[in-house]
C-alpha cells in the first residue's frame, strides 16, 4: 500500500540551528500539506501546496519557516532558526487533489525537540 | 470561521464497553467531515468519513452520522478493544480549509 514518508521521524536540534524535514507523497498526489502539531492538541496547517505551487501559506511563520516543492513531488520544510516553540510534531500529507471531499493520507511525522 | 469541538479527555473504558466521543462543528456551507484516528508515535489515519447530511460513516465497528441541524459528527463504537486505545480528532474540510478539533485520548482496559 502506497504511503507517505518523511524524514527524520525524530530530530533533536538546539535553538538557533537550522533543521529541515522531508517529505515524499504518494505517487500521483497532486496537493501536498504540511502540518504542525503541537503536544495534546490537532495538527494546524502551516502550507498547501498544488503541485509546485503555494497555494496557502497564510500561517506559515515566513520569518524562520520556509517550504519548498521544486519539481512538484516531494518536499522539504526548513526552519532558520529554531526556536524552543517550535517543537512539536511535524505532520506532511498529501490527497489526489485539493478540496474537500479528497482524503488526506498522513505520514508518521518528524518530532522535533528544540533544547 | 471554521472550527471543531471536541470532547475532552481523556477517556478510560472497559473492553467491551459503549463508546461515544462528542464533536461539534462551526462552518458555513457544507463542509465534509472526517474522524482520523492516532497511535503512538504514528502519524494520523482516516477512520471515516461523510460528506453530506445525514451520511454515516463506519469502519472497523465505528460509526458517525453527520447531524446538520445539531452541526455535529459524534463517534460510536459499540464494544470497545483493547487496540482501540489511541487518540481520536474530529475535522472538518470546508472549501479546502481544513480544521481538526484538539483530540480525544482513549485508553481501553481489558
Amino acid at each position: 500500500e502506497a504511503e507517505v514518508a518523511q524524514s527524520p521521524r525524530y530530530k533533536i536540534t538546539e535553538k538557533s540551528q537550522a533543521v529541515a524535514f522531508w517529505c515524499d507523497p504518494i505517487s500521483g498526489h497532486a496537493t501536498l500539506y504540511w502540518y504542525r502539531q503541537i503536544l495534546g492538541q490537532g495538527p494546524e496547517l502551516l502550507v498547501q501546496f498544488q503541485d509546485e505551487s503555494v497555494v496557502d501559506d497564510s500561517q506559515l511563520p515566513k520569518d524562520r519557516f520556509s517550504a519548498e516543492r521544486l519539481k512538484g513531488v516531494d518536499s522539504t520544510l526548513k526552519i532558520q532558526p529554531a526556536e524552543l516553540g517550535d517543537s512539536a510534531m511535524y505532520l506532511c500529507a498529501s490527497s489526489f487533489a485539493g478540496g474537500g471531499y479528497n482524503e488526506q493520507f498522513f505520514g508518521p511525522g518528524t518530532r522535533l525537540t528544540v533544547l | 470561521g471554521n472550527s471543531v469541538t471536541q470532547m475532552e479527555g481523556p477517556v478510560t473504558l472497559s473492553e467491551e464497553a459503549f463508546l461515544t466521543i462528542n464533536c461539534t462543528y462551526t462552518a458555513t456551507g457544507y463542509p465534509s467531515l472526517f474522524w482520523y484516528v492516532q497511535y503512538p508515535g504514528e502519524g494520523l489515519q482516516l477512520l471515516l468519513k461523510a460528506t453530506k447530511a445525514d451520511d454515516k460513516g463506519s469502519n472497523k465497528g465505528f460509526e458517525a452520522t453527520y447531524r446538520k441541524e445539531t452541526t455535529s459528527f459524534h463517534l460510536e463504537k459499540g464494544s470497545v478493544q483493547v487496540s482501540d486505545s489511541a487518540v481520536y480528532f474530529c475535522a472538518l474540510n470546508n472549501n479546502n480549509d481544513m480544521r481538526f478539533g484538539a483530540g480525544t485520548r482513549l485508553t481501553v482496559k481489558p
